[in-house]
């Protein structure tokens, strides 16, 4: 019930390439979905976040697409660059006061030039 | 910005040492967490912190405890090091209500 399942766990993209990765959840209490961005030797960063009254969420190259009733959301990275190679994780938050966030386990990008 | 620092990038350590884990954050969240990073296991969450003097056991607690006397800061504690505890330990913090973690760039703790 508390588990967010994140796939691929690796994915490899050409250079302008669409990066698509997908997380799946079972907690329709879950009020928050964030996505992180790691480089190597850095800690996660925020990249993007959605709440469920909406459907979809952009920032410039990076769409988060969120299907309430099949309880999944993507991250879609648009024209892939080398730059964007990195560790992506999808995150949700249980929506209460004193609790955490539950990650995915993380995919690794890797876009080729 | 939120900046949360993480007192050491790189220790090593001996089997059976006490280590301490030191995590600071300087925009005066309340909510501040300790996690491990492993190949393949993604972001385990071993405590947490609400408030000062607060503490919740995460997923995985067992062979850590933390301390939160002041607000800004948040310490994991390895009371005697293991092998098995080597690992790259992230702290972030957040502050009230909904939003995202600011975390801090790891200590990669390596025991001999």
């Amino acid at each position: 019930q508390q588990q967010v399942k994140q796939s691929p766990q690796s994915l490899i993209v050409q250079k302008g390439g669409i990066s698509i990765i997908n997380c799946a959840y079972e907690n329709t209490a879950f009020d928050y979905f964030p996505w992180y961005q790691q480089f190597p030797g850095k800690g996660p960063a925020l990249l993007i976040a959605i709440r469920p009254d909406v459907s979809e969420k952009k920032e410039g190259r990076f769409t988060i697409s969120f299907n309430k009733s099949a309880k999944q959301f993507s991250l879609h990275i648009m024209d892939s660059q080398p730059g964007d190679s990195a560790t992506y994780f999808c995150a949700a938050s249980p929506g209460q006061a004193g609790t955490a966030l539950i990650f995915g386990k993380g995919t690794t990008l890797s876009v080729s030039s | 910005d939120v900046k949360v620092t993480q007192s050491s990038r790189y220790l090593v350590k001996r089997t059976g040492e006490k280590v301490f884990l030191e995590c600071v954050q300087d925009m005066d969240h309340e909510n501040m967490f300790w996690y491990r990073q492993d190949p393949g296991l993604g972001l385990r969450l071993i405590y947490f912190s609400y408030d000062v003097k607060m503490k919740e056991k995460g997923d995985i607690p067992e062979g850590y405890s933390v301390s939160r006397e002041k607000k800004e800061r948040f310490s994991l504690i390895l009371e005697s090091a293991s092998t098995n505890q080597t690992s790259m330990y992230l702290c972030a913090s957040k502050g009230g209500g909904p939003g995202g973690y600011t975390f801090g760039s790891g200590t990669r703790l390596t025991v001999v």
